[in-house]
């Protein structure tokens, strides 16, 4: 599976918005670009995925480059509920993932 | 969204006996469930992938006759811990996705079973 890099911490204010940034340069033509978070004793959750083009839930946005080599989850106006440890994950055929460290967001009232 | 849900959301259990968490897909069918494990201010450990009606896939390193999974039906796996030990003592989180073979859909999570064993 291909490796991902995040920082491991940011910081952010109250309804500002976010940028959290990942490489993972080896990432081949198929694999899928995956982001879940997990807030404190708490399941994972999905926030979305995509492929090459940019994509947009009402959770967030994916800004994914044309390289494919990085990609950026986008949180439009962060809430002291977005405070969590997000995952940045490359989903190969085989459809596991496989958890890195993540980054841990904490929002700034 | 799809919703998982696990039980027991924790437990506590005596050194040598077994223990067993369920966890179900409350309205979808998980062709495939997925077990992690988590320890504190680690990230999650995939143990095992499960789908249903056949055996479960172990990752390297966990072992298949100390960690029982059974996945009997669309909705349901269960993870039994036999033999329970202290270094067993973790956060164990399913997840559940509807899509087999090289599906592409998401996985969702349940809300994770902190078991400790004394």
């Amino acid at each position: 599976d291909a490796k991902t890099t995040q920082p491991n911490s940011m910081e952010s204010n109250e309804e500002e918005p976010v940028h959290l940034p990942c490489n993972h340069s080896t990432i081949s033509g198929t694999d899928y670009i995956h982001w879940y978070r997990q807030l404190p004793s708490q399941g994972p959750e999905y926030v979305i995925h995509g492929l090459t083009s940019n994509v947009n839930n009402r959770m967030a946005s994916l800004a994914i480059a044309e390289d494919r080599k990085s990609s950026t989850l986008i949180l439009h106006r962060a809430t002291l509920r977005d405070a969590a440890v997000y995952y940045c994950i490359i989903r190969s055929s085989n459809y596991k993932l496989t958890f890195g460290k993540g980054t841990l967001l904490t929002v700034n009232p | 969204g799809a919703v998982v849900s696990q039980h027991p959301s924790w437990v506590i259990c005596k050194s040598g006996t077994s223990v067993k968490i369920e966890c179900r897909s409350l309205d979808f069918q998980a062709t495939t469930m997925f077990w992690y494990r988590q320890f504190p201010k680690q990230s999650l450990m995939l143990m095992a992938t499960s789908n249903e009606g056949s055996k479960a896939t172990y990752e390297q390193g966990v072992e298949k006759d100390k960690f029982l999974i059974n996945h009997a039906s669309l909705t349901l796996s269960t993870l039994t811990v036999t033999s329970a030990h202290p270094e067993d003592s973790s956060f164990y989180i399913c997840s559940a996705t509807g899509l087999a073979g090289a599906g592409l859909g998401e996985q969702y999570f349940g809300p994770g079973t902190r078991l400790t064993v004394t």
